[in-house]
């Protein structure tokens, strides 16, 4: 299995900050990577796909980058909508896997 | 609109078997998209239990796979998943959701709303 880790696991951050999560995969996964953003008692809600690619009617203040092992989500400026649990996965092979998640927390 | 929505039983005994439907509407289970399980035990992260296909075709995480069993309904339009011998391990938020389509697909663009099963005598 490919193992995902994110960090960091927790981020207490302000409105306005930019913020960087890293996901790094134990084995190269030629961007295919999956965002997603997870609120309490909500389901999981995808932001981008394919590393980079901004999922339809997200906010462009997300975006991803990174390539090979090292891949990273970043908020321009985050806004109160966006304090939630992170997660990456992985879909370059079975069995798909996820990160263990990144919680952004109010500073 | 697609949406999911999970149904089932919320407690299940321990040794006891774990089965859930998912019932797709605004959209067609014989579509060219695969449906996946999901599952998040309480306060921690996501786990991916396995897909199918309208064909039947199935995958299923090595880590669960000798207990897992996914089935398709088309005339309902629903999936489901069995999981049998179930501990207090199997304990979590189950989430059906649907793969994207394409050449490459992996990653998940709608969920269901989930449903917490309990294992407990």
């Amino acid at each position: 299995d490919i193992q995902m880790t994110q960090s960091p696991s927790t981020l207490s951050a302000s409105v306005g900050d930019r913020v960087t999560i890293t996901c790094r995969a134990s084995q190269g996964i030629s961007g295919w990577l999956a965002w997603y953003q997870q609120k309490p008692g909500k389901a999981p809600k995808l932001l981008i796909y394919k590393a980079s690619t901004l999922e339809s009617g997200v906010p462009s203040r997300f975006s991803g980058s990174g390539s090979g092992t090292d891949l990273t989500l970043t908020i321009s400026s985050l806004q109160p909508d966006d304090f939630a649990t992170y997660y990456c996965q992985q879909y370059n092979s079975y069995p798909w896997t996820f990160g263990q998640g990144t919680k952004v927390e109010i500073k | 609109q697609v949406q999911l929505q999970e149904s089932g039983p919320g407690l299940v005994k321990p040794s006891g078997t774990l089965s859930l439907t998912c019932a797709v509407s605004g959209g067609s289970l014989s579509s060219s998209h695969w449906f996946n399980w999901v599952r998040q035990p309480p306060g921690k992260g996501l786990e991916w239990i396995g897909e199918i296909y309208h064909g039947g075709s199935t995958n299923y995480n090595p880590s669960l796979k000798s207990r897992v069993t996914m089935s398709v309904d088309k005339s309902k339009n629903q999936f489901s998943l069995k999981l049998s011998s179930v501990t207090a391990a199997d304990t979590a938020v189950y989430y059906c959701a649907r793969d994207s389509a394409g050449i490459v697909r992996g990653y998940f663009d709608y969920w269901g709303q989930g449903t917490l099963v309990t294992v407990s005598s």
